[in-house]
C-alpha cells in the first residue's frame, strides 16, 4: 500500500512570499488532515476534510491560510502571504474514517518550511 | 491550550531496560488515545492505541497503560532496543475527530 505522498519536501521563502504544498493520501481515505508542527512542539490541527467537505479548519488562520481537496482526493494547502512563524513542518494525514472507529492516522514525510 | 502534556522532552535508557513514557491529558471527552513513533525526516507512525474501555492493550513489546481517573496513560517498551530511539508523540481524540499531539518525548536507547 503506498502511504501518503508530499511535495515539496522542502521550501525557502522570504516573508510575504506564497507557498504551496501537495498532497496525495493512501488511496480509499475519506478524511484527510493538514497538521502545522512548529520546532519542539506536538502536531496541530490546521483542517480536516471528510471526502472533499470541510469538517474542522476552526484552527486555521484564514486571513493566510486556505486549503482545498478536489474531488475528494487530492488537496493542497496554500500561505499568501507567508509570515516568519509560519515555518515548520506541514504534515499531511489520511485515515479510513468511516465515522465509527478511529483506525489511526498514516501521516507523510511533511514538508519542511522555512520563511526568512 | 495544551490538552495533552508530555512534560518529559527527553529519556535515556540502556538497551534491554524498560523504557517508560508518560502523558497526561485534561479533557475528559477524550475517549481514544494513540502513541506515534517519529524518526527524523519522516512523518510519525502509529505505534499503538487504546480507547477508554479497556486500562491495558499490549503489541509485542509495547504496551500502553490507561489511568482515566487520574487521566494519564503511559507507554512501556520491554526490552528497550536502539532502533526504538525516535521522538514519541501521545495522542488523543473525542471520537475519531481533531487527534491532539503532546510535544513529544525523545527517547535515546544506549547500546
Amino acid at each position: 500500500e503506498a502511504g501518503v505522498a508530499q511535495s515539496p519536501r522542502y521550501k525557502i521563502i522570504e516573508k510575504r512570499q506564497s507557498v504551496a504544498f501537495w498532497c496525495n493520501p493512501i488511496s480509499g481515505h475519506a478524511t484527510l488532515y493538514w497538521y502545522q508542527q512548529i520546532l519542539g512542539q506536538g502536531p496541530k490541527l490546521l483542517i480536516q476534510f471528510q471526502n472533499n467537505g470541510v469538517v474542522d479548519d476552526s484552527q486555521l488562520p484564514k486571513d493566510r491560510f486556505s486549503a482545498e481537496r478536489l474531488k475528494g482526493v487530492d488537496s493542497t494547502l496554500k500561505i499568501q502571504p507567508a509570515k516568519l512563524e509560519d515555518s515548520a513542518v506541514y504534515l499531511c494525514a489520511s485515515s479510513f474514517g468511516d465515522g465509527l472507529t478511529n483506525y489511526g492516522y498514516t501521516f507523510g514525510s511533511g514538508t519542511r518550511l522555512t520563511v526568512v | 491550550d495544551q490538552q495533552v502534556k508530555q512534560n518529559s522532552p527527553s529519556l535515556s535508557v540502556q538497551e534491554g531496560r524498560i523504557s517508560i513514557l508518560n502523558c497526561d491529558y485534561t479533557n475528559s471527552m477524550f475517549d481514544y488515545f494513540l502513541w506515534y513513533k517519529k524518526y527524523p525526516a519522516e512523518g510519525p507512525t502509529f505505534l499503538i492505541s487504546i480507547s477508554s474501555i479497556k486500562d491495558k492493550n499490549e503489541d509485542g513489546r509495547f504496551t500502553v497503560f490507561l489511568n482515566k481517573s487520574a487521566k494519564h496513560l503511559s507507554l512501556h517498551i520491554v526490552p528497550s532496543q536502539p532502533g526504538d530511539s525516535a521522538v514519541y508523540f501521545c495522542a488523543a481524540s473525542a471520537g475519531y475527530n481533531d487527534m491532539r499531539f503532546g510535544a513529544g518525548t525523545r527517547l535515546t536507547v544506549k547500546p
